[in-house]
């Protein structure tokens, strides 16, 4: 599978837990995007790296997440102290310079209890 | 308010009836629109993606319209099927920058037999 993969796909933690979350793009994308996505909503636009640098961060992007791409290859995202209004399905994509088109991963759901 | 607004929120039609999404935009300038897939548990995947300039775009059975004058997109699915039942996500991208997308709520679709 050539696609965009996440790991884990469900976490469960209680509050105040750190978490991590990885991201594998397509291979030959060097954009990368976290969103987040609450029940009944679209995503939301958290962050951007262009191959090893972070280009933009959401302002709901608070100073309990951080993400990084230390290769410009893949990326984790780390909650730190989480709360019950982290719960929501974290997403991925990619994409290349040439082409803009993101690709999505299968995200990994975030259940804070 | 949300630059991306969606109607219905959720819809039920039975296999093999035909039905339209509507979504209207308050986002200008923009790059593109496009309409998304997103199967319950899963990351969106394209469907179509339309310029300004473009007026209707069809991918199989589903066809997507642009009406850039009054803000307004529609997706008609037809002769629906049961793997159509997911949510169907209106989003617009931005220009310039790193590819923006503004995403609408969705509509969940339910394809009952």
């Amino acid at each position: 599978d050539t696609g965009v993969s996440q790991d884990p796909r469900h976490k469960i933690t209680k509050r105040g837990q750190n978490v991590t979350f990885r991201c594998d793009p397509i291979s030959e994308h060097n954009r990368l995007y976290w969103y987040r996505q609450t029940l009944g909503q679209g995503p939301e636009f958290l962050t951007y790296f262009q191959n090893e640098a972070q280009l933009e961060k959401s302002r709901l992007l608070s100073d309990r997440f951080s993400a990084e791409r230390p290769k410009g290859s893949f990326s984790t995202l780390e909650i730190q102290r989480t709360e019950q209004g982290d719960s929501a399905m974290y997403l991925c994509a990619s994409s290349s310079v040439e082409e803009g088109e993101q690709y999505f991963g299968p995200g990994t759901r975030l259940t804070v209890t | 308010k949300n630059q991306v607004e969606q109607s219905p929120q959720s819809l039920i039609i039975l296999e093999g009836k035909n039905c339209t999404l509507q979504c209207n935009y308050t986002v200008s300038p923009f790059s593109n629109l496009r309409w998304y897939k997103q199967d319950t548990g899963r990351g969106p995947v394209s469907l179509t993606i339309m310029t300004f300039s473009e007026n209707t775009k069809s991918n199989g059975r589903y066809t997507a319209t642009l009406d850039a004058d009054t803000k307004q997109s529609s997706l008609h699915i037809t002769a629906s099927q049961l793997s159509d039942s997911a949510s169907y996500i209106c989003v617009v991208l931005l220009p310039g920058g790193y590819n923006k997308l503004i995403f609408g709520a969705g509509t969940r679709l339910a394809v009952h037999p």
